[in-house]
């Protein structure tokens, strides 16, 4: 199984500030045939259930706000909250898709400080 | 972009079997474009793949469940169901179902149902 290993497990980030969350993978999710890598970003704030951001490590879902970018490739993702707002509350989980069973990190929780 | 319902009780016994319906509307299940599929969440904690399939094919199970777990599609109906069976409190999740993309070999989840908590407990 591919291990998704996120950090940090929390993060406070002044409103209108840039958030950083990390994702690692244990295994290499390229795949060099169609050059992409097999990750996702979820965004789940309380009560609800997770919302898909970005796909292909760095596509955006249509309708996400553009302050929501990823980046990375192999087995080291980022996504970053360029500046954030009081809706953006919630935590962010990574999921891989290169192979079964799919597999999601721990989730990163993102509050205002 | 459709709409995923889960149905069913929300209080399971232990030793018995959770089954759960999920109703899709604004779109249809017999799509070869995507896969149907569960997802669960204990209380608190993070997102557990369960299983999933697409209508007419071989559904693909996450190991340590296989033994326990039948993912089904029903066309006449729009649904698509999860059986959990010899269930322990550690199966105390909310359930949720959703639709799987299925490009290029990817599988990102996109909608989720709203979700529904199953409580093992006598």
């Amino acid at each position: 199984d591919i291990v998704m290993t996120q950090s940090p497990d929390s993060l406070a980030v002044s409103l209108g500030g840039r958030a950083t969350l990390n994702c690692k993978s244990s295994q290499n999710v390229f795949y060099n045939s169609n050059n992409k890598n097999y990750l996702a970003w979820y965004q789940q704030k309380p009560g609800q259930p997770p919302k898909l951001l970005i796909y292909w490590a760095s596509t955006r879902e249509s309708g996400v706000p553009d302050r929501f970018s990823g980046s990375g490739s192999g087995t080291d993702f980022t996504l970053t909250i360029s500046s954030l707002q009081t809706e953006d509350v919630a935590v962010y989980y990574c999921q891989q898709y290169f192979s079964t069973p799919l597999t999601f990190g721990g989730g990163t929780k993102v509050e205002i400080k | 972009q459709p709409q995923l319902y889960e149905s069913g009780p929300g209080l399971v016994k232990p030793s018995e079997t959770l089954s759960l319906t999920c109703t899709v509307s604004n779109g249809s299940i017999s799509s070869r474009s995507y896969y149907w599929g569960w997802i669960r969440q204990p209380p608190g904690k993070g997102l557990e793949w369960i299983g999933s399939m697409y209508n007419g094919g071989s559904p693909h199970y996450n190991p340590p469940l296989k033994s326990r777990v039948t993912i089904s599609t029903d066309t006449s109906k729009n649904q698509f169901s999860l059986s959990l069976n010899s269930v322990t409190a550690a199966d105390t999740a909310v359930y949720y179902c959703a639709r799987l993309v299925a490009l290029r070999g990817g599988n990102w989840v996109d909608p989720w149902g709203q979700g529904i908590l199953v409580t093992v407990s006598s």
